[in-house]
């Protein structure tokens, strides 16, 4: 497809299980970032990846949350043991380095999430 | 530590009652402020950019303009459509980090017909 896709939309899991949420970026698209957004919170930064590497981890909130991207397209972010504090939407986003820059545009586009929900 | 506010947390409009929202931020080494729309259920869609105090984008019935301290994103004449969550989001010149995106925790924007 022409936007960002993610799956699943919404998971329901009991705490203590590992859950796995996957993004599809924009074909081309050499950044990614994963966000979350707690209900009526803002963005919250996790992590992102140029190409295959995540120079920027700073956001990961623990050890439970790791996030992987292969073949400089689809990103998994994984959470261990997950806790109730974990349930959120949490956000991909893709964007595109401007030719002769080194820095990717601010511009992100957005997949439409995926519902944690953590009983 | 870099932040950015943004007021007021919810407004309430009749159809046509034009506005303004507020993003006032406090960074050092802004490369750039970017206005976003948020639909209930969906990921924010990007609305504009604005690189330098005093720059304007406008776009249909909304227009964002930029200063040193702060954007505002003024809506005239507003729609039932135009009801979402509005998120301003800021650039900054890297300290090293690639977070590139500090996100406010947004307006709720409701304008009733």
């Amino acid at each position: 497809g022409a936007g960002v896709s993610q799956s699943p939309s919404n998971k329901v899991t009991e705490k203590g299980k590992d859950v796995e949420l996957r993004c599809d970026p924009i074909s081309g698209h050499t950044a990614l970032y994963w966000y979350r957004q707690s209900l009526g919170q803002g963005l919250e930064f996790l992590i992102y990846f140029q190409g295959n590497s995540a120079p920027d981890k700073s956001g990961l909130p623990s050890d439970r949350f790791s996030a992987e991207r292969t073949g400089g397209s689809v990103s998994t972010l994984t959470i261990q043991r997950t806790q109730q504090e974990d349930s959120a939407v949490y956000l991909c986003a893709s964007s595109f380095r401007v030719p002769g820059r080194v820095t990717n545009t601010g511009e992100l586009f957005f997949g439409e999430g995926s519902r944690l929900t953590v009983l | 530590e870099d932040q950015v506010t943004q007021s007021p947390e919810a407004l309430r409009l009749q159809e046509g009652e034009s506005s303004s929202l507020n993003c006032s931020y406090t960074v050092s080494g802004l490369r750039g402020l970017f206005w976003y729309r948020q639909d209930p259920g969906k990921g924010p869609e990007f609305l504009f950019t604005l690189y330098s105090a005093g720059e304007e984008k406008e776009k249909e019935r909304l227009k964002a303009t930029l200063t040193k301290k702060e954007s505002f994103l003024h809506i005239t004449a507003p729609k039932p459509e135009d009801s979402a969550t509005y998120l301003c989001a800021v650039h900054l010149f890297s300290s090293g980090s690639a977070r590139q995106l500090t996100f406010g925790s947004g307006t709720q924007l409701t304008v009733l017909p």
